[in-house]
């Protein structure tokens, strides 16, 4: 088992260009799920996926970000116009089920850096 | 909305000292309360839970107890390690349909040998 797996680990932007993350979840896990991760903010969730279907994006800028889960190997998560403020480490997990037993399994995350 | 209060920002304690990290929650509901450590490098992962129903979970050396009275839930070690160095996150899910984590801000342990 691999684990979640992330790519890539490290991406550096300029103002303006657009930024796409990948996300493989736990073969067999049914949620998928991206938080954002910054010393000021510290971990917040974005938005998460069910059997892929959207659930929740309630923690999404409204603007210029938006995930999709196109199978259930991969999600991606895209910011259009990326700006400085969205330099964070970006976390994709999966847990077996939705509704419990929580344990919602990590990737290394992807650190994005807008210059 | 959901928040979870976690004032550590960090510690630093000597091996075998006795850690103890405080959270304090506000939800509408009963939720399940949880403890994440990330290790540098890594990614969050599970270290504990806690649930209405049994009020303690132990993992690893660590006990976790929550206090439904006063909303909180703690964290504690008799003897930490050097190996215990970390930051560790207090967080919340409601469960049911909503399984979305709500973090605190985290504590960073540092041991020193």
């Amino acid at each position: 088992n691999a684990g979640v797996i992330q790519t890539p680990r490290h991406k550096v932007t300029g103002k303006g260009q657009e930024a796409t993350l990948w996300c493989e979840p736990i073969s067999g896990h049914s949620a998928v799920f991206w938080y954002r991760q910054t010393i000021v903010q510290g971990l917040e969730f974005l938005t998460y996926f069910r059997n892929q279907a959207p659930i929740d994006d309630s923690g999404m800028p409204k603007e210029r970000f938006s995930a999709q889960m196109p199978n259930q190997s991969h999600s991606t998560l895209k910011i259009q116009s990326t700006q400085p403020q969205d330099s964070a480490v970006y976390l994709c997990a999966s847990s077996l089920d939705w509704n419990g037993p929580y344990e919602q399994y990590f990737g290394p995350g992807t650190r994005l850096t807008v210059l | 909305g959901d928040s979870v209060t976690q004032k550590q920002g960090q510690v630093t304690l000597s091996e075998d000292d006795f850690l103890f990290i405080n959270c304090t929650y506000s939800t509408t509901t009963y939720p399940t309360l949880l403890w994440y450590v990330q290790y540098l490098g890594q990614g969050p992962q599970l270290l504990l839970k806690v649930t209405t129903a049994n009020n303690k979970g132990i993992s690893r050396g660590f006990e976790a107890t929550y206090d439904k009275g006063t909303t909180s839930f703690h964290l504690q070690k008799a003897s930490v390690q050097e190996s215990d160095s970390a930051v560790y996150f207090c967080a919340l899910v409601r469960g049911g349909s909503n399984a979305k984590l709500t973090f605190g801000k985290g504590t960073k342990l540092s041991v020193k040998s």
